[in-house]
């Protein structure tokens, strides 16, 4: 069964310095893997998305996430934190179902908290 | 090209009530999956329709239901409202397109008070 683990509940850093998120997952096949962000009160906005093209991703603001199939990992990286970075990731793994369709786990998420 | 829209915005209801939230989804999308959020967690998969037709259930009680309609549009129905069900719930399109059937784009949600 596939499974998702976020591996902090918060990072807080400060603006200007990396970010790292943590994520690793559990898949019976070979999974799809995205990076999602949620600001207050708005929706879950697509950052990035690993297929098998390339281990490395990169995504949207600044952000990108390395696939490691031996660490079972896709960590979330940001060479710089900006103030507006502050949100809830969600690391989130996709299988697909016997009838063709997908299934999609979530983890818990991790709140990132960004300092002046 | 439109995204994907939820109705309404928030809702208020009862212990035993029923609801019906609504999602139009991603102009060219033909599959919609719904979520629910609560509070301080990650989304949980409720089910995904694709093409009028159930395509994949979560751990939800059949009290969950849902339609899709030919336009692709989407409806989440529950029955029997308990307070447990207060939370936002999310839908989600995707096209069928090779390489992105799994890629989503998610609604505004809508927040449900049950009280």
């Amino acid at each position: 069964a596939q499974s998702v683990t976020q591996l902090d509940s918060h990072v807080s850093v400060s603006e200007g310095t990396p970010v790292l998120l943590r994520c690793n997952y559990s898949s019976s096949y070979s999974p799809s893997l995205f990076w999602y962000v949620q600001h207050p009160n708005k929706g879950l906005q697509l950052l990035l998305k690993y297929t098998s093209a390339a281990t490395l991703v990169k995504g949207i603001n600044g952000f990108e996430a390395e696939f490691k199939k031996s660490e079972t990992s896709f960590h979330l990286t940001k060479p710089s934190a900006h103030m507006s970075d502050a949100a809830e990731y969600f690391c989130v793994v996709s299988d697909q179902w016997d009838t063709g369709g997908f299934k999609t786990i979530f983890g818990a998420g991790t709140r990132l908290f960004v300092k002046a | 090209e439109t995204g994907v829209t939820q109705s309404p915005t928030h809702l208020i209801k009862t212990r035993g009530q029923q609801v019906t939230l609504r999602c139009s989804s991603q102009s060219g999308h033909n599959t919609v999956s719904w979520y629910q959020q609560a509070l301080g967690q990650g989304p949980q998969f409720i089910f995904q329709y694709y093409r009028e037709e159930e395509n994949g259930r979560g751990n939800f009680p059949p009290r969950f239901s849902g339609l899709q309609f030919p336009n692709y549009s989407s409806e989440l129905n529950v029955n029997a409202l308990e307070l447990d069900d207060s939370a936002l719930y999310l839908c989600a399109s995707s096209s069928g397109l090779a390489g992105e059937t799994d890629t989503q784009y998610f609604g505004p949600g809508t927040r449900l008070t049950v009280l």
